[in-house]
């Protein structure tokens, strides 16, 4: 089957640490994404990625990074900078052909709770 | 900067009531993508408009795309506890918009006890 992959599912971190966030997707997609959701929240950019070795600041980049080392996988580090982590956290990836705008395929998420 | 506004942000109905969510653009967009996401769950794409003025159905779900493509609907009929979840809306800017949806804040539907 094909899909998108994100582990852990729940993630509890001691403030002032850094936690990475896997994604892993195996729909041969071009782009991936990461957004985060706050309760009762809609989708916040992270970053987002066209094509391995490239990625751009989303609107709340600010406290992430990531890395696009292989087109499968796209890891987010929520870094000690960022002031409020706690959030779900969704990955997504989609491509394009034929110049049509696809749909994003999401993963399973993973809830991030600093304690 | 780029905004898609959609509202409401709850509807609580009966059972069996109708349900509308509406999504408005600053800009034109290229599409119009719609997204279910179930409590506790991710999205899932549910269909996508892109033509001035398009109308889709699927079963209960109607989905329009309006005529200057800055604004859409979807509209549920007869509403059914499987429906409970929340909605979104979601846009590209043109085809040449690096993949990045544009989202809306999403419509909660709450089925009255």
């Amino acid at each position: 089957d094909g899909g998108i992959t994100q582990s852990p599912k729940y993630l509890f971190r001691k403030e002032g640490q850094n936690v990475t966030l896997s994604c892993e997707q195996n729909l041969n997609h071009d782009a991936m994404y990461w957004y985060r959701q706050d309760p009762g929240q809609g989708l916040r950019l992270i970053y987002y990625s066209q094509i391995v070795n490239d990625f751009q600041k989303g609107d709340i980049a600010e406290g992430y990074s990531v890395s696009r080392e292989k087109k499968e996988s796209f890891p987010l580090t929520v870094t000690s900078a960022q002031k409020n982590p706690t959030a779900f956290y969704l990955c997504a990836s989609t491509t394009r052909s034929n110049r049509k705008l696809n749909e994003q395929f999401f993963g399973p998420g993973t809830r991030l709770t600093v304690l | 900067g780029q905004q898609v506004m959609q509202i409401p942000q709850y509807q609580h109905v009966q059972e069996g009531e109708d349900f509308t969510t509406y999504c408005n653009s600053s800009t034109t967009l290229s599409n119009i993508q719609w997204y279910k996401q179930r409590p506790g769950g991710h999205p899932v794409f549910l269909i996508q408009l892109v033509k001035s003025g398009e109308v889709k159905k699927q079963k209960r779900l109607t989905f329009q795309f309006g005529e200057a493509k800055k604004n859409s609907s979807l509209h549920i009929t007869a509403t059914q506890t499987t429906d409970v979840g929340t909605y979104f809306c979601a846009g590209h800017r043109t085809l040449d918009s690096n993949y990045q949806l544009i989202w809306g804040a999403g419509t909660k539907l709450i089925i009255k006890p």
